[in-house]
């Protein structure tokens, strides 16, 4: 079953605290993405990852860094989060060959930082 | 940067009724997908066009393969189901993926 798994699915941090985003997938893709999505700007880029130990920056990597060290694992943080990271976050993975480079997304996360 | 600009921004149709929607370019891209989000907020895969068109179901998608500046995703026959955001997704040469902000289809009874 292919599939992008994404925890937590809902998350409240304090302005300050150091947040984990974990996202999973289990079709041995090798790039894997980090997206925010707010109200009318729809969804921006902020890592991708295109294998372990391999990531850059997307367009708004500031304040988030990530880590990947296993294929199927890739994880999003914020050192010291700010209320301007309030977002809907969403993790996606491809092939990244040809045809086959459909994104297929988690569910998303909704981190609210007060 | 790159942009990409989707029309309209919110469209609402009567089920069975037809409609098309569009995404433009600012420069030459190598492909597009399209992605609709429903209310719970999932993004599915709906189209990857390297060029022409492709068909499932109701839905057909085109990418000019001429000047590869817009795409469009065709609904026939809609029904209460298709209701969502549609997000088109290009891709230049350089292999970066740039979403439009989308579009915001409601179908009535």
């Amino acid at each position: 079953d292919m599939k992008v798994t994404q925890m937590p699915r809902y998350l409240i941090k304090r302005m300050g605290e150091n947040v984990l985003l974990e996202c999973g997938q289990d079709m041995s893709h090798e790039t894997m993405y980090w997206y925010r999505q707010d109200p009318g700007l729809g969804l921006q880029l902020i890592y991708i990852s295109y294998d372990v130990d391999s990531n850059s920056e997307g367009d708004i990597p500031k304040g988030y860094r990530v880590s990947r060290k296993k294929r199927e694992h890739f994880s999003l943080i914020l050192d010291s989060a700010k209320t301007n990271q309030t977002s809907v976050y969403f993790c996606a993975s491809s092939s990244g060959q040809g045809d086959a480079e459909t994104l297929y997304f988690g569910s998303g996360t909704r981190l609210t930082v007060l | 940067g790159d942009q990409v600009e989707q029309s309209p921004s919110a469209l609402s149709l009567h089920e069975g009724t037809d409609s098309a929607l569009r995404c433009n370019f600012t420069t030459t891209m190598r492909s597009v997908q399209w992605f609709r989000q429903n209310s719970r907020g999932s993004l599915i895969s709906l189209f990857y066009l390297a060029s022409g068109t492709k068909e499932n179901g109701r839905l057909k998608s085109a990418f000019d393969s001429k000047e590869r500046r817009y795409s469009t995703l065709h609904i026939r026959d809609a029904q209460l189901e298709d209701s969502g955001t549609y997000f088109c997704a290009a891709e230049n040469a350089g292999a970066k993926l740039t979403f439009g902000g989308g579009t915001r289809l409601t179908v009535r009874p």
